[in-house]
């Protein structure tokens, strides 16, 4: 089966412009969750959507801002862009609500920015 | 928030076992713990997950702990594939609570 599709898979942006990243889950999947990755960094939680709603959001300023919509394609919008905002943006679907949040959560191989 | 904790980083020699430890001290009753891992310039990909009882699957054995607030994440015999950055978590019941990979162990394979 399909897994997580991201698009673009690298994006180059200048300063003060706007980006918007896409994620298509796999088929079933409701729950979308998006990471930011930098160099060194782990992992972290940008927001996760169920259903349409954010369920949840990190700790980010508000120029981060994502949707997702009824066919659970989810969709990124940074604006405003600074340099620190170059990194690897990492989105991640699961069935959820079936079996725990993390049943089959499947990462897709992102969307690297590069702001300049 | 679901936090766990790990080593920075590990070393092991190539064809030999690697255990991975990770703590997870709030671990709630009905919380699985899931490994992942992340090689490089991938998105993590799913290892091994358990609740309670130890795990076995064709990548890694999971050894969970009697009480549940830690877990090690065991590879057999490591080959510098196997080089990435391991990430542990658990489940949680909350919805309000945030799914939080951190930084994980990156693990080096000497030849």
């Amino acid at each position: 089966k399909a897994g997580v599709t991201q698009t673009p898979r690298y994006l180059i942006k200048t300063r003060g412009q706007q980006v918007t990243l896409s994620c298509s889950p796999i088929s079933g999947h409701r729950s979308v969750s998006w990471y930011q990755q930098t160099p060194g960094q782990g992992l972290q939680f940008l927001f996760e959507y169920f259903s349409e709603t954010q369920r949840n959001k990190g700790n980010f300023p508000g120029r981060f801002s994502g949707r997702q919509f009824s066919n659970s394609r989810s969709e990124m919008n940074v604006s405003t862009l600074e340099l620190g905002d170059s990194a690897l943006y990492l989105c991640a679907s699961s069935l959820a609500g079936q079996g725990g949040r993390l049943y089959g959560y499947t990462f897709g191989s992102g969307t690297r920015l590069t702001v300049v | 928030d679901a936090k766990t904790t790990q080593p920075n980083s590990m070393e092991s020699n190539e064809e030999e076992p690697v255990h991975l430890p990770c703590n997870h001290s709030t671990i709630s009753g009905t919380d699985y713990i899931h490994w992942y891992r992340q090689l490089p310039s991938q998105g993590p990909e799913y290892v091994i997950h358990g609740l309670t009882s130890n795990v076995n699957n064709r990548m890694a054995s999971l050894a969970i702990a009697e009480d549940r607030k830690s877990s090690t994440l065991i590879l057999h015999r490591a080959t510098l594939r196997d080089a990435a950055v391991y990430y542990c978590i658990h489940d949680t019941e909350h919805r309000d609570d945030k799914i939080i990979f951190g930084k994980g162990t990156r693990l080096h394979i000497l030849p």
